[in-house]
């Protein structure tokens, strides 16, 4: 079965620079959801759209973009990095984004800031 | 704040026996409970869920325990296999905040042979 499929799967980046993750739904989900997990930390919800739209927010930097595209495709944006972006980021898609609907995981994108 | 709590940051299991991972909320709007295995180097993979009008659901070798007045619940696994060495992640949410999850620290369970 088709997974939610995110890339890169790692990415090095120096401080101030920007990143750009891609994220891509199970076929027929609508609903893509952001974490950031640091190390030895649970995941940290960022933010979701369902339907292109953003549909909740958690503890997203103001350096940080999201959005979801026609194709429910997502894309997380981020600017100016700091050390303490480097972290594993993992999407994650549902469907119809009802609160019982499971949210399936990608493998995660290892983001390390030098 | 750490809103889901999972205690114990570690659990060791004879194959065979059963593991029981422990799991506490403090956010009363918590009214949806999922549990996720996760390997190193892949996402978490869902396990099992329970509705707050619950208090037990089971699926296979997983069962998972809800009791809302102590806001606690329990994942048990029986048998334990040695496959099921994992990290384990408990994670809730709220229907005020559409899918938003908020997990536990996570517990590693190891299995041994």
């Amino acid at each position: 079965a088709a997974g939610v499929i995110q890339s890169p799967r790692h990415l090095i980046k120096e401080k101030r620079e920007t990143a750009t993750l891609k994220c891509y739904p199970i076929p027929r989900h609508d609903t893509v959801y952001w974490y950031q997990q640091g190390p030895g930390q649970d995941p940290q919800f960022l933010i979701s759209f369902y339907e292109k739209m953003q549909s909740d927010k958690g503890s997203i930097p103001d350096r940080f973009s999201a959005q979801q595209f026609s194709d429910y495709h997502s894309e997380l944006n981020m600017s100016s990095l700091e050390l303490g972006d480097s972290a594993l980021y993992f999407c994650a898609s549902s469907l119809k984004g009802q609160i019982t609907d499971t949210q399936y995981f990608g493998p995660g994108t290892r983001l390390t800031v030098l | 704040d750490q809103q889901v709590k999972q205690n114990s940051p570690s659990l060791s299991v004879q194959e065979g026996r059963i593991s029981i991972l422990n799991c506490d909320y403090t956010n009363s709007m918590f009214d949806y409970f999922l549990w996720y295995k996760k390997y190193p180097a892949e996402g978490p993979t869902f396990l099992i869920s329970i509705s707050s009008i619950k208090d037990k659901n089971e699926d296979g070798r997983f069962t998972v325990f809800l009791n809302k007045s102590a806001k606690h619940l329990s994942l048990h696994i029986v048998p334990s296999q040695p496959g099921d060495s994992a990290v384990y992640f408990c994670a809730a949410s709220s229907g005020t905040s559409y899918g938003k999850l908020t997990f536990g620290q996570g517990t590693i369970l190891t299995v041994h042979p």
